[in-house]
């Protein structure tokens, strides 16, 4: 069945660093949609991607559609001690339009 | 507000027990779904379901239950059938059946059963 894989798992980085974390599926996507989970609260949407090589921004953060539909990235500028959380990618595809989760990819930062 | 209420946000039951989770939205959304949570790994899908009286297994569906009367509320039971019940559960809703609309998912506030 179609996989999502996601890294790094942890990633701890001090105020005002770049972070970036990256999904790949095993099957061409049809889209993919990232979410944020606060410690102890619960997943909230960021953004969806379909098209192929799509690039979208919010703010500090850029997240990218790969040209085959089947990686994408969450990249985020100057990360603030608000970020903190962990990030999810997840990704539906041809018959299967369940979304799959990656395992995400939990953030800290070092004020 | 609309918005998704799950309860109790935590629960706490003997081993044999079932147990039932409540589920509520207001959103009038169709499609309805039950996401099992554990530590470092991510979101595994219990049960869905797309509509009124309509529901289908996800990956992990052994050892639950679901039902789907009503439009609002999709309640999930903890059968002493599963083997490791213990977990952060959570319910989210979509506009549409995720089949054709790809829509994203809202999620409640999630419940954490605890099972001794």
């Amino acid at each position: 069945g179609q996989q999502v894989m996601q890294i790094p798992q942890y990633q701890h980085v001090q105020e005002g660093e770049d972070f970036t974390t990256y999904c790949n599926s095993s099957t061409t996507l049809s889209n993919i949609q990232w979410y944020k989970q606060r410690p102890g609260g619960h997943p909230v949407f960021l953004i969806q991607l379909v098209k192929s090589g799509e690039v979208k921004k919010q703010k500090r953060l850029t997240f990218q559609f790969g040209e085959a539909k089947k990686n994408s990235s969450l990249h985020i500028t100057a990360t603030q001690t608000t970020d903190v959380g962990t990030y999810f990618c997840g990704g539906s595809g041809g018959s299967n339009y369940k979304l799959t989760f990656g395992k995400g990819t939990l953030l800290t930062v070092n004020p | 507000d609309g918005g998704i209420t799950q309860s109790p946000k935590y629960l706490f039951r003997k081993e044999g027990q079932n147990v039932t989770l409540s589920c509520e939205q207001n959103l009038n959304h169709d499609a309805m779904y039950w996401y099992r949570q554990d530590p470092g790994q991510g979101l595994r899908l219990i049960y869905y379901s797309q509509i009124v009286n309509d529901f289908q297994k996800g990956d992990i569906a052994e050892g639950y239950s679901v039902s789907r009367e009503k439009k609002e509320s999709f309640p999930l039971t903890v059968t002493s059938a599963q083997k490791n019940p213990t977990a952060f559960y959570l319910c989210a809703s979509s506009p549409f059946g995720a089949a054709f609309y790809n829509s994203p998912l809202h999620f409640g506030n999630g419940t954490r059963l605890t099972v001794t």
